[in-house]
C-alpha cells in the first residue's frame, strides 16, 4: 500500500531564516506531487504541483520553491521566510488515472516569528 | 468570484440527524469531485468520490449535477465522530485541485 511520509511535523524559524520541508511517497511509481499550505482557519492554497521528475509548476507567485529531485520526493524550499509564510503545509501524491483521487501526508506545522 | 464555494457553517446538529452540505464550482472544465474531511490540525482525508450518477457510502451520499455545477453531500444518522469541517474539491485530471474553503460540523450529544 502507499504511505506518504513528510518532515518535520513542527517547525519553529526566524524571519529570514532559510527552509527545507521534505515529502516522499512509498508504494507507486509516477505519482502527481502537491505542495499546499493551509492558514490558519483557511482553506488550501495549491503551491506547487509535478508532473515528474525535475517537473515543476507554480500556482502562487512568492519566495517559496519546490523541486523534485527523484521520483517519489518532493522538497518545498525557501532563502528567507516572512512572517506571513506561517502556516501548515501539506504535501499530496495522486495516480493520473480516471479519478486520480489526491493523498495528503500529516503535514508539516510552521510558525515564522 | 471562488472556483469552489461551499455553505458557510458552522453546522451544529444533534446526534442522529441529518445534514446535507451544498458545494458550487465555476469552471466547467472540471472532470473530477471529491468530498474530503479534515479533523482540526490535522492533514485532510478523502472521504467520498463523486460519480456522475450519485453514489453512497454507509450513511454519506454524494450528489453531482453538471448542468448546475452543484455538488452535494448528505450525511445520514449523525455520530459525534463525525464533526470535522467537509472539504469540496473539483479537478481537471489531476492537474488542478481545487479545494473549497469547507464546512465545519459540530455533532452534539
Amino acid at each position: 500500500s502507499q504511505t506518504i511520509h513528510q518532515w518535520p511535523a513542527t517547525l519553529v524559524q526566524p524571519v529570514g531564516s532559510p527552509l527545507s520541508l521534505e515529502c516522499t511517497v512509498e508504494g507507486t511509481s509516477n505519482p502527481n506531487l502537491y505542495w499546499y499550505r493551509q492558514a490558519a482557519g483557511r482553506g488550501l492554497q495549491l503551491l506547487f504541483y509535478s508532473v515528474g521528475i525535475g517537473q515543476i509548476s507554480s500556482e502562487v507567485p512568492q519566495n517559496l520553491s519546490a523541486s523534485r529531485p527523484q521520483d517519489r520526493q518532493f522538497i518545498l524550499s525557501s532563502k528567507k521566510l516572512l512572517l506571513s509564510d506561517s502556516g501548515f503545509y501539506l504535501c499530496a501524491w495522486a495516480l493520473l488515472s480516471s479519478y486520480n483521487e489526491q493523498f495528503f501526508g500529516p503535514g508539516t506545522r510552521l510558525t515564522v516569528l | 468570484r471562488k472556483e469552489v464555494e461551499q455553505d458557510p457553517g458552522p453546522f451544529n446538529v444533534p446526534e442522529g440527524a441529518t445534514v446535507a452540505f451544498n458545494c458550487t464550482y465555476s469552471n466547467s472544465a472540471s472532470q473530477s469531485f471529491f468530498w474530503y474531511r479534515q479533523d482540526c490540525r490535522k492533514e485532510p482525508k478523502l472521504l467520498m468520490s463523486v460519480y456522475s450518477s450519485g453514489n453512497e457510502d454507509g450513511r454519506f451520499t454524494a450528489q453531482l449535477n453538471r448542468a448546475s455545477q452543484y455538488i452535494s453531500l448528505l450525511i445520514r444518522d449523525s455520530k459525534l465522530s463525525d464533526s470535522a469541517t467537509y472539504l469540496c474539491v473539483a479537478s481537471n485530471y489531476g492537474q488542478n485541485f481545487v479545494f473549497g474553503p469547507g464546512t465545519r460540523l459540530s455533532v452534539l450529544p
